[in-house]
C-alpha cells in the first residue's frame, strides 16, 4: 500500500528566509509525487509534480521540490518565504499502478510565515 | 471562469435528512473525484468516476451514492445523515485516469450535521 508522511504539523519561518516542508513516501513501484496548497476556506491548488526525469522540480509561486529516491523523500522548498505563502501544504503520492490507482495525501503541514 | 464548481458552499442539516452536493467541471476532463476532509484536515478519497463509470469506491457507507449524469458532472447524494458525516467535501477532476495528471479541486462544501 502506498503512503505519505509529513512529519511536521507546522513549520514557522520568517519572511525572506528559506523554507522547507518535509515529505517522505512509500510505494511499491515508481512514484508519482505531488504537492498541493490549501489556503483558508479554499480548495487545494496544484503546486508541482514529479513524474520522471530531473530530481529538482520547479512549480508555481517560486516553489520547488527535490525528489530523492534513496531517502524516499520529496521535500518542498522555497528560497525566500513570503507572508502570503502561509497555508496548509499537502504532499501526495500516486503509485504507478495503472488506471485505477488513487492519490494518497499526507496529513498536511501548516506553514506560517511571519514578518 | 471557475474550473471546478460545487454547490452549495455550506450545508447545515439535521441528522436523518437526505442531502445532495453538486459538482461541475468545465475543463473537459474525463475523470472526477469526491474527497472528504475531516476536522483534522485529513483528506481521503471517496469515489472516482471516469467517463461516467465508477472506478474507485473506497470503504464508504452505502448511504453515500455518487451519480454522474455526464462526464462534466459528479453529484454526491447522502442518505440518513449522521453526525460523523460533518466534514468538508471536495470535488476534483483530472484530464484522464492516468497517474501522471494532476487533479483540480473545487472550493469545497462544508457539511454540518446537527
Amino acid at each position: 500500500a502506498q503512503s505519505v508522511a509529513q512529519p511536521e504539523d507546522q513549520v514557522n519561518v520568517a519572511e525572506g528566509n528559506p523554507l522547507t516542508v518535509k515529505c517522505t513516501y512509500s510505494v511499491s513501484g515508481n512514484p508519482y509525487l505531488f504537492w498541493y496548497v490549501q489556503y483558508p476556506n479554499r480548495g487545494l491548488q496544484f503546486l508541482l509534480k514529479y513524474i520522471t526525469g530531473d530530481n529538482l522540480v520547479k512549480g508555481s509561486y517560486g516553489f520547488e521540490a527535490e525528489f530523492n529516491k534513496s531517502q524516499t523523500s520529496f521535500h518542498l522548498k522555497k528560497p525566500s518565504a513570503l507572508v502570503s505563502d502561509s497555508a496548509l501544504y499537502f504532499c501526495a503520492v500516486r503509485d504507478e499502478g495503472g488506471t485505477a490507482s488513487k492519490l494518497t495525501f499526507g496529513t498536511g503541514t501548516r506553514l506560517q510565515v511571519t514578518l | 471562469d471557475t474550473a471546478v464548481s460545487q454547490t452549495p458552499k455550506y450545508l447545515v442539516t439535521q441528522m436523518g435528512n437526505d442531502k445532495s452536493i453538486k459538482c461541475e467541471q468545465n475543463l473537459g476532463h474525463d475523470t472526477m473525484y469526491w474527497y472528504k476532509q475531516d476536522s483534522k484536515k485529513f483528506l481521503k478519497i471517496m469515489f472516482s468516476y471516469n467517463n461516467k463509470e465508477l472506478i474507485i469506491n473506497e470503504t464508504v457507507p452505502n448511504r453515500f451514492s455518487p451519480k454522474s449524469p455526464d462526464k462534466a458532472h459528479l453529484n454526491l447524494h447522502i442518505n440518513s445523515l449522521e453526525l460523523g458525516d460533518s466534514a468538508v467535501y471536495f470535488c476534483a477532476s483530472s484530464r484522464t485516469l492516468l497517474d501522471r495528471f494532476q487533479q483540480y479541486f473545487g472550493p469545497g462544501t462544508r457539511l454540518t450535521v446537527t
